[in-house]
Order: structure tokens, then sequence, then C-alpha cells
């Protein structure tokens, strides 16, 4: 069936830092793919989207590509910041039995430091 | 209005008491969903609603009875809880039924505890 990996965390970086949270699927076919993110104590947003293959979906200085050839959507930041710290969930929708249904990763803690 | 609301923020309640849960959009979407979830963990489903109706049960014990008035509306009856359904509840809206291309608007989700 369908699902996704994601890389495990947590992730600890220092402000301005590089961020790559690395996320691939398995599935036939295209199906759209999801960021999801978490602040603490609060439900979780849709961060960003990508409906088709070689899309990039971007918001809030997040960037990630839908690669087909790699079945990957890795997530991107080129300078993180103290505010950015969360849980990041990379999520595709079950196009079989289950309508309604999001497979999500097993979510990635991202810590940033002053 | 692009939110969904879920009432209360936080519970805490005896394992013989009864409580709900409760879950408001006006975003006119057709689908909506409980979603509980653990310290640290991904959202587990528990139950769909597509236009009103029970589409999805994932298996979850009848102590939780889910409940869609209209078409924003869904609440979550619980009843005779155990302390390992202590988590973090979280509803859902999606445009789509099968949430394909616009994925969910959640709510930030009602803190339970079972003591």
């Amino acid at each position: 069936g369908d699902s996704v990996t994601q890389m495990e965390g947590p992730v600890t970086l220092s402000e301005e830092a590089f961020l790559t949270i690395n996320c691939t699927y398995t599935a036939t076919g295209y199906p759209s793919l999801f960021w999801y993110v978490q602040y603490p104590g609060e439900g979780l947003q849709l961060l960003l989207k990508a409906t088709k293959a070689d899309d990039k979906g971007s918001n809030k200085g997040f960037e990630a590509t839908y690669r087909k050839e790699t079945t990957s959507f890795h997530l991107e930041k080129g300078s993180v910041q103290v505010s950015d710290s969360a849980v990041y969930f990379c999520a595709l929708p079950d196009r079989g039995s289950t309508l309604g249904r999001l497979y999500f990763g097993r979510g990635t803690q991202l810590t940033v430091w002053p | 209005d692009t939110e969904v609301t879920q009432t209360p923020k936080h519970l805490v309640m005896g394992m013989t008491n009864k409580k709900s849960l409760k879950c408001e959009q006006h975003m006119g979407h057709r689908a909506m969903y409980w979603y509980k979830q653990k310290a640290k963990k991904p959202p587990e489903l528990m139950f769909v609603y597509s236009y009103e109706k029970l589409s999805i049960n994932e298996s979850v014990p009848s102590r939780f009875s889910p409940e869609c008035p209209n078409s924003s509306l869904l609440n979550l009856h619980l009843h005779a809880l155990q302390p390992e359904d202590s988590a973090l509840y979280l509803c859902a809206s999606s445009q789509d039924p099968g949430a394909r291309g616009y994925g969910y608007t959640f709510g930030s989700g009602t803190r339970l505890t079972v003591v």
C-alpha cells in the first residue's frame, strides 16, 4: 500500500542554518504530497503541498519539490529561525478504499537555537 | 472563515464520566475527521464523515461515539474512557472527501486526560 518514510529526528540547528528533512514515498501513480507542521501545544497546519510530479510547493520560506524519479518530497529552508521549532510531518492521501485517510510520516522534531 | 474550531481545549475526566468534544467549521467543507494523537507520534485516524454520513470507522472502541448533526458540526461523545485514551484529539475538515488534492485543515485539538 501507499506509505511515506520520513527521516528520523530530532534535528537541532543554529539559527540561519540550512534545513533539509527527507521524505520518500511509495505509491502507484502520482499522489498529492503534503508537509504539515505542528507547533508546540497546537494542532497541525498545512505548510505546503504539491499535486503532481515536478511541482514545487512553497510557503514561509520552506520549499519541497515533488521528484518522481527519486520518489521524494524533501523539505528545505535556506535559513531557519527559532520560530521554526516544531514537528514536521510528511503525508500523502490514501487513494484506495479508505477515502479520507492521510498517511503520515513519523514526524521530525526540529529545534532551532539562537 | 478558514478555521476549524475545537472546544474545549483541555478536558480532564474520570473513567465514569460522560463528556463531548465539539468541532466546527464554516468553510463549506463536506468531509470531517477525528484523529487521535499520542505524544511524539503522528495522528491516527478514528472516523471520517463524508457529506454528513459516517464513512469510515477505524475499529474504534464503542466508548467513542461520533456524531455529525449538520455539515458544519462534528461531535465526539466520550463515555467510560480508560487512562490510555488520554491524548490530543484533533478534528479536521477537507474540501475534498478524499483529501487528495487539498489536504486537511486541522483544529488546534482537545487535550484529554482521563484519570
